[in-house]
């Protein structure tokens, strides 16, 4: 059973450094084909894709985020985590993970989310 | 950036009713794809890939059809339970939302 769970501070403060983790388990990041990407929803909103990481290691980025953001994973391949610099409030929004498999592009499946709001 | 615009914003419909969801994008993308479901506090769910591939477990009262830049979502019979907003996602170049649309009963 694939499941994908996120966590984070819950609220930060502007200009500091949000560190998000996505925990999952029934795949291993480690198996050809798989990434684990991040997606975010302000309350409210569309969806914005941000960063992913792959089975090799091999990252991407939302070119328009892309000076803000880290994206990386554990060595034992179940945890990935998201670090995006100088939050401001346009940040608040809830933070989901995803699974894409088999080499493909879709998000099969998705974490519950993670709220995160930036606020003085 | 290719822009991903839905249509309507806002539909409302009747149990049974046939409905059509619209996503058009700023340049061909080449059947690259996706229609999630997202109910009120959950996260998005995968529907369709690859523009016309029915996901897992779906029901088959949802479609999908299109190419080039105009691409649908249909729901032969709507129920209840499908109440929700529906996004598409292209990933042909970048990746990319539209901005949803809300499905409510009539």
């Amino acid at each position: 059973q694939v499941t994908l769970k996120e966590s984070g501070p819950g609220m930060l403060q502007p200009s500091k450094t949000l560190s998000l983790t996505c925990s999952f388990s029934g795949f291993s990041l480690s198996t050809s084909g798989m990434v684990v990407s991040w997606i975010r929803q302000p309350s409210g909103k569309s969806l914005e894709w941000l960063a992913a990481i792959d089975w090799d290691g091999d990252k991407y980025y939302n070119p328009s985020l892309k000076s803000r953001l880290t994206v990386s994973k554990n060595t034992s391949n179940t945890q990935v985590f998201l670090k995006i610099t100088s939050v401001d409030i346009a940040d608040t929004a809830t933070y989901y993970c995803a699974r894409s498999s088999g080499y493909s592009s879709s998000f099969d499946y998705w974490g519950q989310g993670v709220m995160v709001t930036v606020s003085s | 950036d290719i822009q991903m615009t839905q249509s309507p914003s806002v539909l409302s419909a009747s149990v049974g009713d046939r409905v059509t969801l619209s996503c058009k994008a700023s340049q061909n993308i080449n059947k690259n794809l996706d229609w999630y479901q997202q109910k009120l506090g959950e996260a998005p769910k995968l529907l369709i890939y690859f523009t016309n591939n029915l996901q897992t477990g779906i029901p088959s009262r949802f479609s999908g059809s299109g190419s080039g830049t105009d691409y649908t979502l249909t729901i032969s019979s709507l129920q209840p339970e499908d109440v929700a907003t529906y996004f598409c996602f292209q990933y042909n170049s970048g990746n990319t939302f539209g901005a949803g649309t809300k499905l409510e009963l009539k």
